[in-house]
């Protein structure tokens, strides 16, 4: 149980595109999800917690209106990238949560690439 | 702030001998969680083991220990029996409370397993 699907799971764009990501608790339902931005050989990058209905809250750097979040549902999150540039290429996870800090559950990432 | 350091950039241990990862933590927190999350080649991540603070009693999954000083800040994972399979990056996180269940991760440890 607890699984967590992302969609695309790699995606190449021209610059100057939007890109939507998908974030889905397939067996469960997340009151919250989290998405993180990995570049190679680094940790992960908490970008932005969502929950459910409501705004999400975005960590200090990230731009609100280039990473725009939407948690429409108990068990769909989605991450748009806009106006998408090179510098954005990178490997973007969503985990998922319903049940406290031990119940984070991660999706397999969706690697962009902004050409 | 919290934050969680993992001092060994890169590790590696021969086929079925014990290898220990250090993570050493900073808070002013007296209630917490700690983990331990795998990330394999496929750059799922993976929950390994989680210790609740309040616990003395050390965690422990099947090859998977650790070792929590909560005196020292330290919470270090031991790896028995070491298999192949194990090779990947290692992640200490720490949780303190709220209600976003956000993650401080270190920067990791990548592990080799050399046959």
């Amino acid at each position: 149980g607890a699984v967590v699907s992302q969609h695309p799971s790699r995606v190449i764009c021209k610059s100057g595109t939007s890109v939507k990501i998908e974030c889905r608790s397939l067996d469960f339902q997340a009151t919250t999800m989290f998405w993180y931005r990995q570049f190679p050989k680094k940790s992960l990058m908490l970008m932005a917690t969502s929950n459910e209905g409501s705004k999400a809250t975005y960590e200090q750097g990230v731009e609100k209106d280039k990473f725009l979040i939407n948690h429409a549902s108990l068990t769909l999150s989605t991450l748009t990238v806009t106006s998408a540039h090179p510098e954005d290429s990178s490997f973007y996870i969503c985990s998922a949560s319903f049940s406290g800090p031990f119940a984070q559950y991660f999706g397999p990432g969706t690697r962009l690439l902004v050409l | 702030a919290q934050t969680v350091t993992q001092s060994q950039p890169e590790m590696s241990v021969q086929e079925a001998e014990t290898v220990t990862l250090s993570c050493t933590y900073d808070t002013s927190e007296s209630d917490y969680y700690l983990f331990w999350y795998k990330q394999p080649p496929s750059r799922q991540m993976i929950l390994v083991i989680r210790q609740e603070a309040y616990k003395q009693q050390n965690a422990t999954e099947n090859r998977f220990s650790v070792n929590f000083q909560k005196a020292a800040k330290s919470f270090s994972l031991k790896i028995s029996d070491s298999q192949l399979g194990d090779a990947a990056m290692y992640f200490c996180a720490y949780y303190s409370g709220g209600s976003n269940y956000k993650l401080t991760f270190g920067k990791g440890t990548l592990l080799t397993v050399n046959p």
